[in-house]
């Protein structure tokens, strides 16, 4: 039972546009969404993350939207770079601190000079 | 510097042999975990642990054995049970938020 679930394998856009990650999950204990990038043969790094009492985080040219009633998160990168071609994995956790993430698919994200 | 270490980055192993893994960390965690990624797949859970001397089983926990004697290490045995043992292995840890820290992660083969 896949609960996070990431369904496109790949996003291309142009540098300087918008990139639009998506994510859905079925567990409605989920209560802390985070989003993780990572590059080939390296470990995931931290993006950004939301909780559930909100529904918009930003930092910087990251912007995570969390909608709970279609239990769905989107990541927003503005504008695109180069370097933000990557792997994104989103991730759900429920309750406790310290508790186990759920990871989806991940989005394999290029972007285009 | 703090962080997490895993080593060897690369391992490669024969059929019917156990091999651990390496994961040193010296942020005073006290949660850690051991995932494995396959190509086109999400990260998955193999073992975590809470706090020293106790750990649980994760999602695909078979063919895998796993230690916490000291909180700055979380070593990981591919046995050989573990029946496609071929994959990337991340360790990571993490402390009182739920942003999870990962190492640089291991590749393991099996020739």
């Amino acid at each position: 039972d896949q609960q996070v679930k990431q369904n496109s394998p790949s996003l291309s856009v142009q540098e300087g546009r918008i990139s639009i990650l998506n994510c859905d999950y079925t567990n409605s204990m989920f209560d802390y969404f985070l989003w993780y990038k990572k590059y080939p043969a390296e470990g995931p790094t931290f993006l950004i993350s939301i909780s559930s009492i909100k529904d918009k985080n930003e930092d910087g040219r990251f912007t995570v939207f969390l909608n709970k009633s279609a239990k769905h998160l989107s990541l927003h990168i503005v504008p695109s770079q180069p370097g933000d071609s990557a792997v994104y994995f989103c991730a759900a956790s429920a309750g406790t601190s310290g508790s186990r993430l759920t990871f989806g698919e991940g989005t394999q994200l290029t972007v285009n000079p | 510097d703090g962080g997490i270490t895993q080593s060897p980055k690369y391992l490669f192993r024969k059929e019917g042999q156990n091999v651990t893994l390496s994961c040193e960390q010296n942020l005073n965690h006290d949660a850690m975990y051991w995932y494995r990624q396959d190509p086109g797949q999400g990260l998955r859970l193999i073992y975590y642990s809470q706090i020293v001397n106790d750990f649980q089983k994760g999602d695909i926990a078979e063919g895998y054995s796993v230690s916490r004697e000291k909180k700055e290490s979380f070593p990981l045995t591919v046995t050989s049970a573990q029946k496609n043992p071929t994959a990337f292995y991340l360790c990571a840890s993490t402390t009182s938020g739920n942003t999870i820290y990962f190492g640089e992660g291991s590749w393991l083969t099996v020739v």
